[in-house]
């Protein structure tokens, strides 16, 4: 039981460069989130997904687009980066749906991005 | 609006020695309140939570958390603390009654817990 992965686990791309960061998660969890960690800023929600076929925004979803093809995947696309994207990016999953009790996050051990 | 904040960006403690991380939040409704570890190079891990019910709540690694609702705050304690302690720990909440939609939670920006040998 991997629980959430995360891939890649470094890049360095240049602006303009678009990447695709693949999570997966073998919990047969309905609920998957991506978030970025900036500095002295804490985790902020770019999108989320609460089931297979569906997507959302979330705080910060400017720049991003996802896509939930698969009940145990969630992706992450960049068209074109820029140095603002610089961060380190999580993805998470969950059981219940958000605002249940029952409702605890797991996350992968992120993907680290620099952008020139 | 919700928010947490965490009013220090680190805390120093001697191995054996009792330790508090703080943590204050705001939200307009009754709380969920959350703590996570984050270790070097790992994911945010999971710790413990409030939803309803006794104000101490006791959670992975011996870590517990009071929570006190005329101050507002959820501050995470250890009794003594390992050098294995050592990490990120981010304290988040969510405001179950708001029904405008997804129920976000709310990071805090994080305290660095170093445990001195």
């Amino acid at each position: 039981n991997a629980g959430v992965t995360q891939t890649p686990k470094f890049r360095v791309l240049k602006t303009g460069q678009s990447m695709t960061l693949l999570c997966a998660q073998d919990m047969n969890h309905e609920y998957m989130y991506w978030y970025r960690q900036d500095p002295g800023m804490g985790l902020r929600l770019i999108h989320y997904s609460v089931g297979e076929g569906t997507t959302a925004k979330g705080e910060v979803p400017d720049g991003y687009n996802v896509s939930r093809l698969k009940k145990q995947n969630f992706l992450l696309g960049l068209e074109s980066a820029a140095p603002s994207q610089t961060s380190v990016y999580f993805c998470a999953s969950s059981y219940s749906p958000p605002g249940v009790s029952t409702d605890t996050q797991y996350f992968g051990p992120g993907t680290r991005l620099t952008v020139l | 609006a919700q928010s947490v904040a965490q009013p220090e960006d680190q805390v120093n403690v001697a191995e054996g020695n009792p330790l508090t991380v703080k943590c204050t939040y705001s939200v307009s409704g009754n709380p969920y309140l959350f703590w996570y570890v984050q270790y070097p190079n790992r994911g945010l891990q999971f710790l413990l939570k409030y939803i309803t019910g006794d104000n101490l709540v006791k959670g992975s690694y011996g870590f517990e958390a009071e929570f006190n609702k005329s101050q507002t705050s959820f501050h995470l304690k250890k009794p003594s603390a390992l050098v294995s302690d050592s990490a990120l720990y981010f304290c988040a909440v969510r405001d179950p009654s708001y029904s405008g939609g997804y129920q976000k939670v709310t990071f805090g920006t994080g305290t660095k817990l170093q445990v001195i040998p």
